[in-house]
């Protein structure tokens, strides 16, 4: 069964910490893995794109990896600021024929306190 | 103007009353989908259309029927609303390419008493 689990589910760090949030994935055949970043009441809003051959991708104070060996990804997040509480949402596609099949983690949420 | 757009954006209905949702946009994308997103459970596919004359049903689709009435609108209809069908919506659009990006639309927030 295709899974997308994430971890933590909450999160609490201090503005100007680091933090890394994780993505663990049992989806085939894997097309690519999403990073989306959803602020309290809007819509999620990608932040970056993974594909089979990419390890790391950076937007920003954010990078993103990729191991497609152990279907593990990672979202760090440097230097936080209080605009990075939000939650963050890994969604892995599969490819089913020549259409895409989205399979969403329930979420990380992050909280960046002052 | 936002790209996704979706009305009403907060709606208080009474149990087994018809409701519907709507979402326009502007991005010239050809699929569209709706999703419901409950605390602690993610976001749940509900309906999905990739173009006017397709509509597919997702995980959760009991209870609730979509319309595409041209490229841009897709509305979602609850027949018959229950409590348990409180939530907070999201329509989204995407291209037909397999990168797959989804832009949501603000959500709509249903409460059903």
């Amino acid at each position: 069964k295709n899974q997308v689990e994430q971890s933590p589910q909450s999160l609490i760090i201090l503005e100007g910490k680091n933090c890394t949030l994780q993505c663990n994935y049992t989806v085939s055949p894997f097309s690519n893995l999403r990073w989306y970043k959803q602020d309290t009441g809007r819509g999620p809003v990608s932040l970056t794109i993974m594909t089979f051959s990419e390890n790391t991708k950076s937007n920003g104070r954010y990078t993103a990896t990729l191991d497609a060996d152990t279907k593990q990804s990672s979202l760090h997040i440097t230097a936080s600021q209080l605009s990075d509480s939000a939650s963050y949402i890994c969604v892995v596609s599969a490819i089913r024929g020549s259409q895409g099949n989205l399979i969403f983690g329930k979420g990380t949420k992050l909280s960046v306190k002052p | 103007d936002a790209d996704v757009t979706q009305t009403p954006r907060n709606r208080i209905t009474k149990t087994g009353k018809r409701i519907m949702l709507e979402c326009s946009q502007t991005k010239g994308h050809d699929r569209m989908y709706w999703y419901r997103q409950d605390p602690g459970l993610g976001l749940q596919l509900i309906y999905y259309s990739f173009d006017v004359k397709d509509i597919n049903k997702g995980e959760i689709s009991d209870g609730y029927s979509v319309s595409r009435q041209a490229q841009a609108k897709f509305s979602l209809s609850l027949e018959s609303a229950i409590p348990n069908q409180t939530a907070l919506y999201f329509c989204a659009t995407s291209d037909s390419g397999l990168s797959n990006e989804q832009f949501f639309g603000p959500g709509t927030r249903l409460t059903v008493l």
